[in-house]
């Protein structure tokens, strides 16, 4: 069966990088885009980038741009989101998720970044 | 890339049928036809409930349909019930070959 496994919450203090991995299993990792999500305490849904998993595209969103890095290691079947220069506005619950076509099918179980001081 | 705009809350008795809107602009929703609506319960990851507007995963259940009109989705649930409540997110493929969601509405059963 599909899964993405997450690696665990992390806490970092502001200005710090954060860099969480998304381990894919139950299929071809190559064939599927993985997407990231963010949610922060009590808000929206947040798309922040995506990565072809085949040839290693990416895509970020305009707010994230120069601070998000989706990277991945086809050899693991893990994908990876870096974030840089964190602040407290960046603590959140952020998801990998696995595209088919055009929307999200399968969903990591989530990872909690704090940012504090 | 402004978040699609849903109601903050919609609110249906058991059995009623309730609408949720999505609107955004002609470079996302009016766009194309690849707009997917999610459900989120509390402290879990979103669900897949309709994808590509108006088609339905297998397991979900056919209480729940989706449309589009210009710049604005919609989905349907019939039937409400006690389940039913969650948040529940639009999200669109957009002209810049990213992805934005909705700003999410909350369903409550009463």
């Amino acid at each position: 069966q599909v899964q993405l496994v997450q690696s665990g919450a992390e806490v970092k203090k502001p200005g710090a990088s954060v860099k969480v991995s998304c381990k894919a299993s139950g299929y071809t990792f190559i064939n599927y885009p993985i997407h990231w999500v963010r949610q922060a305490p009590g808000q929206r849904l947040e798309w922040m980038a995506w990565v072809n998993a085949g040839n290693g595209n990416t895509k970020y969103s305009q707010k994230f741009q120069g601070r998000v890095t989706i990277t991945r290691d086809t050899s693991a079947n893990t994908a990876y989101m870096e974030l840089t220069s964190l602040r407290s506005e960046d603590t959140a619950v952020y998801y990998c998720a696995r595209e088919v076509s055009s929307w999200i099918d399968y969903w990591g179980q989530g990872t909690l970044v704090t940012v504090s001081s | 890339q402004s978040a699609l705009t849903q109601p903050a809350s919609v609110s249906g008795s058991p059995g009623q049928s309730i609408t949720i809107s999505c609107t955004g602009t002609s470079s996302d929703v009016g766009g194309y036809d690849f707009v997917s609506w999610y459900q989120q319960h509390p402290g879990k990851a979103p669900k897949l409930m309709i994808y590509d507007v108006n088609n339905r995963p297998s397991g979900v259940s056919d209480r729940f349909s989706g449309s589009k009109s210009g710049n604005t989705a919609s989905l349907s649930i019939s039937g409400l019930q006690a389940e039913d409540e969650a948040e529940y997110y639009c999200c669109s493929y957009t002209s810049s070959y990213s992805y934005v969601f909705g700003t999410g509405t909350k369903v409550t059963v009463l």
